[in-house]
């Protein structure tokens, strides 16, 4: 069974706090993602990797930073938390050619910057 | 202007009504189109592809329309089970944009 796995559910943090987000996928996808999601706005993506070491830029990468050293792991940094960075995040995974619109997502976590 | 677009709703609709759900996307170089279902407080799904000559699975009918820029999602005989989230998806250059999609309850 496909899974996407994120460190935390819920997570609160302070402003200026550096912050890290996990996620791991144990399916074997060339491609992961993350996005967050807010009301009224849908899902917005931040960063995405199509590879080990590779890493580019999604819609609202201001403010994040990605990290992919293994394939099955996508790591999401606030470099310092701000209160609107509060929101849902979600990671996502695919495989890459014509299966890559499926993407797999995690559970999200909830973050609250103060 | 969103990129993609989609009515919020709610849509409250008796069980075994049909129900349609609208999108319209403003990218004309958009090259697929899904539809992705979300239950409350869970993660996004994919639902079904959506392919120019219109496809059906089940319950569910989605159809394209390229030259209006409108995707649309039916579903006929509607359970308690469809009460979810409703994401319109778009491709463009191998990147997925979602709306902000379309609540529906069924009610009993």
């Amino acid at each position: 069974d496909v899974k996407v796995t994120q460190s935390s559910r819920y997570l609160v943090k302070r402003t200026g706090e550096k912050v890290f987000l996990e996620c791991v996928q144990d399916m074997d996808h060339e491609n992961m993602f993350w996005y967050r999601q807010d009301p009224g706005l849908g899902l917005r993506l931040i960063y995405f990797s199509y590879d080990v070491k590779m890493k580019e830029k999604g819609d609202i990468p201001e403010g994040y930073s990605v990290s992919r050293e293994k394939k099955e792991r996508f790591s999401l940094i606030l470099e310092s938390a701000s209160t609107n960075q509060t929101s849902m995040y979600l990671c996502a995974s695919s495989l890459s050619g014509l299966a890559q619109y499926e993407q797999y997502f995690g559970p999200g976590t909830r973050l609250t910057v103060t | 202007r969103k990129e993609v677009e989609q009515d919020p709703g709610p849509f409250n609709v008796p069980e075994g009504a049909t129900v349609a759900f609208n999108c319209t996307y403003s990218n004309s170089a958009s090259q697929s189109f899904f539809w992705y279902r979300q239950d409350c407080r869970k993660e996004p799904k994919l639902l079904m592809s959506v392919y120019s000559s219109g496809n059906e699975d089940g319950r569910f009918t989605a159809q394209l329309n390229r030259a209006s820029q409108y995707i649309s999602l039916l579903i006929r005989d509607s359970k308690l089970s469809d009460s979810a989230t409703y994401l319109c998806v778009v491709n463009i250059d191998r990147q997925l944009t979602f709306g902000s999609g379309t609540q529906l309850t069924v009610l009993p």
